[in-house]
């Protein structure tokens, strides 16, 4: 069975930083592109970043880049968000989000398996 | 990009047909057959119904349809079930590096 597990969310501080994990089980993690969606509260899903299932392309979010890393282990087949210099509006639920193919874009542009969300809170 | 707009609720009754709407422009929806509709009950994961407009994942049911004219993609789910009850997001493709996908704002179903 299919699993996505997001874990590390919490309180961060303005400025500060946090480190999402999504721990993969149930298909061979290095054959597909992984992607963070989030939800504000009581917001629609926001796209975040993107990644191969190689490691070797990115994609970000105007509203995040420069401030977030997206990478993957797929030794342990973990998928991360490095957050940095958080704000208040990064204030959402973050979901970790399973592609059907190994490459981002037009070829993978739909999401088969989520995971249930990791809360992230940034205020003082 | 702006997010693709979808009503905020829809509603039914048991039995009856929905549909919902999600409206973007010639630079997502309207530029390629790529729109996916997602399935959140609130605590879950999202659920993939739809994608490439009108393709059903295997053990979705076929009570849920897909299709899309111009900048619009809609839903119809037939004889609507309780259980169907939920927040339902499309999604399209954006095409752009920093715009790569782009969702819709969301819509309550209700099932009266």
């Amino acid at each position: 069975e299919v699993q996505v597990l997001e874990s590390g969310g919490g309180l961060g501080q303005p400025g500060g930083s946090l480190r999402l994990s999504c721990a993969a089980s149930g298909f061979t993690f290095s054959s597909y592109a992984v992607t963070w969606v989030r939800q504000a509260p009581g917001k629609g899903l926001e796209w975040v970043s993107s990644i191969t299932g190689g490691g070797g392309t990115t994609y970000y979010a105007d509203s995040v880049k420069g401030r977030f890393t997206i990478s993957r282990d797929n030794s342990k087949s973990t998928l991360y968000l490095q957050m940095n210099s958080l704000r208040a509006e990064d204030t959402a639920v973050y979901y970790c989000a399973k592609h059907p193919y190994f490459l981002i874009g037009a070829v993978a542009a739909n999401f088969d398996y989520w995971g249930q969300g990791a809360p992230v809170t940034v205020s003082s | 990009q702006s997010a693709l707009t979808q009503p905020a609720s829809v509603s039914g009754s048991p039995g009856q047909s929905i549909t919902i709407s999600c409206t973007g422009s010639s630079s997502d929806v309207g530029n390629y057959n790529l729109v996916s509709w997602y399935q959140h009950h609130p605590g879950k994961a999202p659920k993939l119904m739809i994608y490439e407009v009108t393709k059903r994942p295997s053990g979705v049911s076929n009570r849920f349809s897909g299709s899309k004219s111009g900048n619009t993609a809609s839903l119809t789910i037939s004889g609507l079930q309780v259980e169907d009850e939920a927040d339902y997001y499309c999604c399209s493709y954006g095409g752009s590096d920093t715009v790569l996908y782009v969702f819709g704002s969301g819509t309550k179903v209700t099932v009266l």
